[in-house]
């Protein structure tokens, strides 16, 4: 069965600091990978979706980088984090086959910016 | 006006109640439609996935498309406390990355 690692769980930072969160998935391979920001009592923002190794799509402009160095694995990195870039990350996989298009998601990690 | 709409709630139920979870869209488009379930401070969890229009039947779980109405329901029979969570309505249309998410209804199953 698939399974879906991200760490950490939690994170606080200061504002400026770099970030680096990391996302694993085992049990597939060639996955579709999302990061997502979850506010709260707001709902899932993509921020990064990916369909294959060095291959990132951005939906949303901010200071905010991914990257995807191995079929199984997505980072999402900031140069500086911001006060607004606290809250929820989750990390998502869907299988990258036509008519499949349900995501399960990871454990997440509250981020904190101090 | 946003894609999705999802009442935010809370809503509070007595356990063994039906409760009802509602989400309206305005994208036409969308064709695939699915119902997360997610506890506090956890990831969500896929409960339904159904495609177009009907019912899909899931032990407890019914989830509806009225795709005329552009709204989706999903009812929960015979409540329990550990059915208190949020719960996601999400749809996407066929093709492309990108899958809109309802803000969630938090519900609470009062023993």
């Amino acid at each position: 069965s698939q399974t879906i690692h991200q760490w950490p769980a939690t994170l606080v930072q200061p504002v400026g600091s770099p970030l680096s969160l990391e996302c694993t998935v085992e049990g597939t391979s060639n996955p579709n990978l999302y990061w997502y920001r979850q506010a709260a009592g707001r709902g899932l923002q993509l921020l990064f979706y990916s369909v294959g190794i060095g291959q990132i799509s951005s939906e949303v402009p901010q200071n905010l980088s991914a990257s995807r160095p191995q079929d199984r694995q997505f980072i999402l990195s900031s140069k500086k984090l911001l006060l607004s870039d606290s809250g929820f990350y989750l990390c998502a996989w869907s299988v990258n086959q036509g008519g499949s298009y349900e995501q399960y998601f990871g454990p997440g990690t509250r981020l904190t910016v101090t | 006006q946003k894609e999705v709409e999802q009442d935010p709630g809370p809503l509070s139920v007595p356990e063994g109640a039906i409760v009802s979870l509602n989400c309206t869209y305005s994208n036409s488009a969308f064709q695939y439609f699915m119902w997360y379930r997610q506890y506090s401070r956890k990831g969500p969890e896929l409960l339904m996935y159904t495609y177009s229009s009907g019912n899909k039947e899931d032990g407890r779980f019914t989830a509806q498309v009225d795709k005329s109405s552009k709204y989706i329901s999903l009812f929960i029979r015979d409540s329990q406390p550990s059915d208190s969570a949020t719960y996601l309505c999400a749809m996407r249309n066929t093709g492309g990355f990108k899958t809109i998410f309802g803000a969630g209804t938090r519900l609470f199953v009062k023993a």
